[in-house]
């Protein structure tokens, strides 16, 4: 069973920090990695969809990095704001577009 | 374009009740996804329907049921409901099976009590 994590489970930042969250997957035997923004009672939004070692993906404050080598994925706020408050949820697509998810990191960007 | 929409938003049942939970695909959308989120816990895949057809399936019992409809949207059926079954349950469309983006929609919050 491929066993997605996620650090740390919460974060609580100030307006302005920069933050960074982990997935890490024991595998390299996926198709792509998804990072997905997923703020309360919406649906979770498609951030980024990475396929390759040495993917960088940027979309405007927020970017991510992956390595298949070592097995994990970094996503980057630069500058946070508290609209960026949501949970951040990472999925392998293993096939057949099934996604299997860690279980997030929720963060609190406070004013 | 319209995105995904599911219905009812949530619904109480009883253990051993049956519900159906639907799905709106994304238009131009022929793939659609259903994933369980119990508390606590990521979203767990169910299966997928792929032209009407289920086209890959998680580690659900057989009592998870689905249909896709010729306009592809889709339903998802629990029957014998049990407690743990309360989560929120997403469905998620896509192009195509092999497309790697796929569309969520807010989800559909089961209670069993």
């Amino acid at each position: 069973i491929l066993n997605v994590e996620q650090s740390p489970q919460s974060l609580h930042v100030q307006e302005g920090d920069s933050t960074n969250f982990t997935c890490s997957f024991p595998s390299s035997n996926f198709y792509a990695l998804h990072w997905y923004r997923w703020e309360t009672a919406k649906s979770p939004e498609a951030l980024f969809v990475m396929t390759l070692n040495g993917d960088e993906k940027k979309k405007g404050r927020i970017s991510a990095t992956l390595n298949t080598k070592e097995g994990y994925s970094y996503l980057y706020i630069k500058g946070s704001q508290p609209e960026d408050s949501a949970t951040y949820l990472c999925a392998l697509n293993t096939g057949f577009q099934k996604l299997v998810f860690g279980t997030g990191t929720r963060l609190l960007v406070s004013p | 374009e319209t995105g995904v929409t599911q219905s009812p938003t949530h619904l109480i049942k009883t253990r051993g009740q049956q519900v159906t939970l639907r799905c709106s695909s994304q238009s131009g959308h022929n793939t659609v996804s259903w994933y369980q989120q119990a508390l606590g816990q990521g979203p767990q895949f169910i299966f997928q329907y792929y032209r009407e057809e289920e086209n890959g399936r998680g580690n659900f019992p057989p009592r998870f049921s689905g249909l896709q409809f010729p306009n592809y949207s889709s339903e998802l059926n629990v029957n014998a409901l049990e407690l743990d079954d309360s989560a929120l349950y997403l469905c998620a469309s896509s192009r195509a099976s092999g497309d790697n983006e796929q569309f969520f929609g807010p989800g559909t919050r089961l209670t069993v009590l």
